[in-house]
């Protein structure tokens, strides 16, 4: 299994641009979601999606759109990329959302300029 | 009160010391718990879920406090390599229930 995998690895965009941050997973999981890290901001949920055709707003929503039209691929597309959304973007999936293990991709650096 | 707090240190232990570290969390109908671990410029993994009576893995401890609203994370004999930042985790009663994940607490093993 190669478990969640996240492309790309590193993206420049400039202001205005738009994106999308692809994320398939190969666990048959339920439930993904997408993350944005900042330094001293911790963790902070984006989007999530509870199963293919369902997904719903996390904690900051407001710039991306997500869907999920199979179990596993979960892209998250930047409608127009602002230099606020610099930050690192993890993708992670579980078996469902509550009660197991969140597995992790290794990460999109994105930059906007 | 937020929804999930940790002290988010550094906490700059010498190696061999035991370090311990809290996590609070406000929603009384949280059902699971879980600590993971990120390195620098790495996607955090789970270390370990926290189960009601309290669980150990090798040198590490989680327990659970219900009442007071709060897990942590006991690290005897610290490594060098324990160096990390740690996340808990709390997650609701329902399926469709975000998971919160706390800002973390950085650790630093000092040689």
């Amino acid at each position: 299994n190669a478990g969640v995998t996240q492309t790309p690895k590193f993206q420049v965009l400039k202001t205005g641009q738009s994106m999308t941050l692809q994320c398939a997973q190969d666990m048959n999981h339920e439930y993904m979601s997408w993350y944005r890290q900042d330094p001293g901001m911790g963790l902070r949920l984006i989007h999530y999606s509870v199963g293919a055709g369902i997904t719903d707003q996390g904690e900051v929503p407001n710039g991306y759109n997500v869907s999920r039209s199979t179990t596993e691929d979960f892209p998250l597309r930047l409608l127009s990329a602002a230099p606020s959304q610099t930050s690192v973007y993890f993708c992670a999936s579980s078996l469902t959302g509550q009660l197991y293990e969140q597995y992790f991709g290794p990460g999109t650096r994105l930059t906007v300029t | 009160r937020k929804e999930v707090e940790q002290d988010p240190g550094p906490f700059n232990v010498p190696e061999g010391a035991t370090v311990a570290f809290n996590c609070t969390y406000s929603n009384s109908a949280s059902q699971s718990f879980f600590w993971y671990r990120q390195d620098c410029r790495k996607e955090p993994k789970l270390l370990m879920s926290v189960y009601s009576s309290g669980n150990e893995d090798g040198r590490f401890t989680a327990q659970l406090n219900r009442a007071s609203q709060y897990i942590s994370l006991l690290i005897r004999d610290s490594k060098l390599s324990d160096s990390a930042t740690y996340l808990c985790v709390v997650n609701g009663r329902d399926r469709d229930d975000k998971i919160i994940f706390g800002k973390g607490t950085r650790l630093h093993i000092l040689p």
